[in-house]
């Protein structure tokens, strides 16, 4: 079975802080796909990386970075220096070469950044 | 960039109602899916279509139909809505594996 856990409901923090969101999944897919997709209130899911089972580089972007470790199976997403337009929920997602079609999501992170 | 859009933001309907809810993608894309998202509940997939014409259930299909006559668009529709069906409807359309979605329907039933 394949699953996503993301631990934390809600985390609160201020501004300028670094913040570290978990994921923590769950396959028995050698090949396998894992995503971070941002919610902000207006509603859209907005999708924001991709990394597939082979690589296990960490990816920076600007202020957000992903630390994928198989050893593990975590995908986790750190936010530095936080912004209040950081503001949202996060969505980290699994999808196994085997089943391909469908999407197994987490139940989501809810981030407030306080001014 | 990938576009894919909703019928309606917000929409209220009355118990019993048929629903329509449309969705519109411009990639040329294959696969399309609709999913509602419930507080705690997180993202429930209700079909997904991976052609014209072809369709498959989701987790939650019941209530709920679907239909793909063009490849840009799929329909999700409500046979006779109900009070427990109040939700966010998410539409996505999928590329090599990510999905792209569209800003969202929120429905009430009243």
């Amino acid at each position: 079975a394949q699953k996503v856990t993301q631990a934390q409901t809600e985390i609160s923090v201020v501004e300028k802080e670094d913040v570290t969101l978990d994921c923590v999944y769950e396959t028995r897919d050698t090949t396998y796909y894992l995503f971070w997709y941002k919610q902000p209130p207006s509603g859209e899911l907005v999708f924001l990386i991709r990394r597939n089972s082979f690589d296990e580089q960490n990816e920076i972007s600007g202020r957000y970075s992903w630390n994928f470790q198989k050893s593990t199976s975590s995908f986790n997403f750190t936010i530095t220096a936080s912004q209040v337009v950081d503001s949202a929920v996060y969505f980290c997602a699994l999808i196994g070469a085997g089943n391909n079609r469908k999407l197994i999501w987490g139940l989501g992170t809810s981030l407030a950044v306080n001014p | 960039d990938v576009k894919v859009t909703q019928s309606s933001r917000y929409l209220v309907k009355r118990t019993g109602e048929k629903v329509f809810l449309e969705c519109v993608q411009d990639m040329d894309h294959e696969n399309m899916f609709w999913y509602r998202q419930d507080p705690g509940l997180g993202l429930r997939l209700i079909y997904f279509s991976y052609d014209v014409k072809m369709k498959e259930k989701g987790d939650i299909p019941e209530g709920y139909s679907v239909s793909r006559e063009k490849k840009e668009r799929f329909s999700l529709i409500l046979e006779s809505a109900s009070t427990n069906q109040t939700s966010m409807y998410l539409c996505a359309s999928r590329g090599s594996y990510e999905q792209y979605f569209g800003p969202g329907t929120r429905l009430t039933v009243t």
